[in-house]
């Protein structure tokens, strides 16, 4: 069965720092990859995706993943992190048809 | 092109009654997806429709159902409440099913069972 770990339920970073969120993926087949974005009292908001190709995708708000086959991973990165960026963070991976599995979740936080 | 819109955002009821939510997918989208999100098991998949069929169904009980109207817009029922039904709700829409576009969430409706 397909599923998704995100080791890390809490990430505080200071502002201007770089960030990077791990995810771990099990699926056997080649993987349909996304991160998304949630806001407290929000839905969900795609970051980015990986589908096939290229391995490091470029998202909104100036995030980028890369997806790598041999680690079953698909870290998110931003080099340098603004306040607004606080809020929780979700790994997921496409399962059959549209079905999502989401990682726990990373709640990051930002320190002035 | 308006977003995916869910009513009503925030909901009420007790034990024992039941709940009917709406989702509204984005214009020209036709696979509507459900989640469920809880502090202790997060995010869970419970159903998607693609054409007013049921494609795809997660493991929750019988007392959580759905619907897809011809308009793609989309219904999910729960019956007999339990507290643990307490739950953000969300819908996401996708122009097809098969896994290959990305999915777009609402809001999301927070259901309280007391």
């Amino acid at each position: 069965a397909q599923s998704v770990t995100q080791p890390d339920i809490h990430i505080t970073v200071s502002e201007g720092a770089s960030l990077e969120l791990r995810c771990n993926y099990s699926y056997g087949a080649t993987p349909y990859l996304f991160w998304y974005v949630q806001s407290p009292g929000q839905g969900l908001q795609l970051l980015l995706k990986y589908f096939s190709g290229d391995t490091l995708v470029q998202g909104i708000k100036g995030f980028e993943a890369e997806f790598k086959r041999s680690q079953s991973s698909f870290n998110l990165r931003k080099p340098s992190v603004h306040w607004s960026d606080a809020a929780e963070y979700f790994c997921a991976v496409g399962a059959r048809g549209n079905k999502l599995v989401f990682g726990a979740g990373t709640i990051l936080r930002v320190k002035s | 092109k308006a977003g995916v819109t869910q009513t009503p955002r925030y909901l009420i009821k007790t034990r024992g009654q039941q709940v009917t939510l709406s989702c509204s997918p984005i214009s020209g989208h036709r696979s509507v997806s459900w989640y469920q999100q809880t502090p202790g098991q997060g995010l869970q998949f419970l159903f998607e429709y693609f054409s007013e069929t049921q494609r795809n169904k997660g493991n929750f009980p019988g007392r959580f159902s759905g619907r897809q109207f011809s308009n793609s817009r989309s219904e999910m029922n729960v019956s007999t409440l339990e507290l643990g039904d307490s739950a953000l709700y969300l819908c996401a829409s996708s122009p097809t099913s098969g896994g290959t576009y990305e999915q777009y969430f609402g809001p999301g409706t927070r259901l309280t069972v007391t």
